[in-house]
């Protein structure tokens, strides 16, 4: 099955500086969505991208489909930025097998 | 108003005994999910229902039973609770087909002690 790969798995940042998360497949695939998991536990959708550059806020997200990486950028962090970054793929499967293979996540914390 | 419900938020309680959790969304989505989050925050699937239909059924032990009333709840009991039960069950649900697009509740941090 599909593996995915996220890094780095933790990473602590002065507020106001930028950073790269990575997220790697091993195969191809047809969707790819980022999650944020807020300190509070609390996950939510931030970007839906199977290919291309999305921006939202400081917020961006670009895949490369084609090799099989995922990037999301966040500049000017801040403190409400940390939390757990996910990132997850689908599985492809046919019919009912289909779910999301998800990564490990990168623990990101924002110092003030 | 909460997309996506879960009751209790917490839950502690001792091995052997049964426990459910409840999970509601008002998103008028088909499908809905059980997720476990261990302390190393790796996130499982459990189980997806579409339209009150099992659809997922990931190996998870038995003492595990999901149940769906209807398409909007989706409930969640376990019988004879043991220690590597402790985790944080997420519920979530999403439209037909857009499994990338999950919206999730607010977790249940059950403890056994």
């Amino acid at each position: 099955g599909i593996q995915v790969e996220q890094s780095p798995p933790d990473l602590i940042l002065q507020e106001g500086a930028n950073s790269t998360l990575r997220c790697n497949f091993s195969d191809s695939v047809n969707n790819l969505q980022w999650f944020h998991q807020n300190p509070w536990g609390q996950l939510i959708n931030l970007f839906y991208i199977p290919s291309g550059t999305k921006q939202n806020g400081r917020l961006s997200a670009t895949t490369v489909a084609t090799e099989r990486y995922s990037l999301l950028y966040i500049s000017s962090s801040q403190t409400t930025d940390s939390g757990v970054y996910f990132c997850a793929v689908d599985s492809g499967y046919a019919g009912n097998n289909r779910k999301l293979i998800w990564g490990l996540g990168t623990s990101l914390a924002v110092n003030p | 108003d909460t997309a996506v419900s879960q009751t209790p938020k917490y839950l502690v309680t001792q091995m052997g005994n049964d426990k459910s959790i409840k999970c509601e969304q008002n998103l008028g989505h088909d499908t809905m999910y059980w997720y476990k989050q261990d302390s190393k925050k790796f996130l499982k699937i459990m189980f997806s229902y579409n339209n009150k239909e099992l659809i997922i059924n990931e190996t998870v032990p038995n003492r595990f039973s999901p149940k769906s009333p209807d398409k909007a709840h989706l409930n969640l009991h376990i019988n004879s609770l043991e220690l590597g039960d402790s985790a944080v069950y997420f519920c979530a649900s999403s439209q037909v087909g857009l499994i990338y697009e999950q919206y999730f509740g607010p977790g249940t941090r059950l403890t056994v002690t």
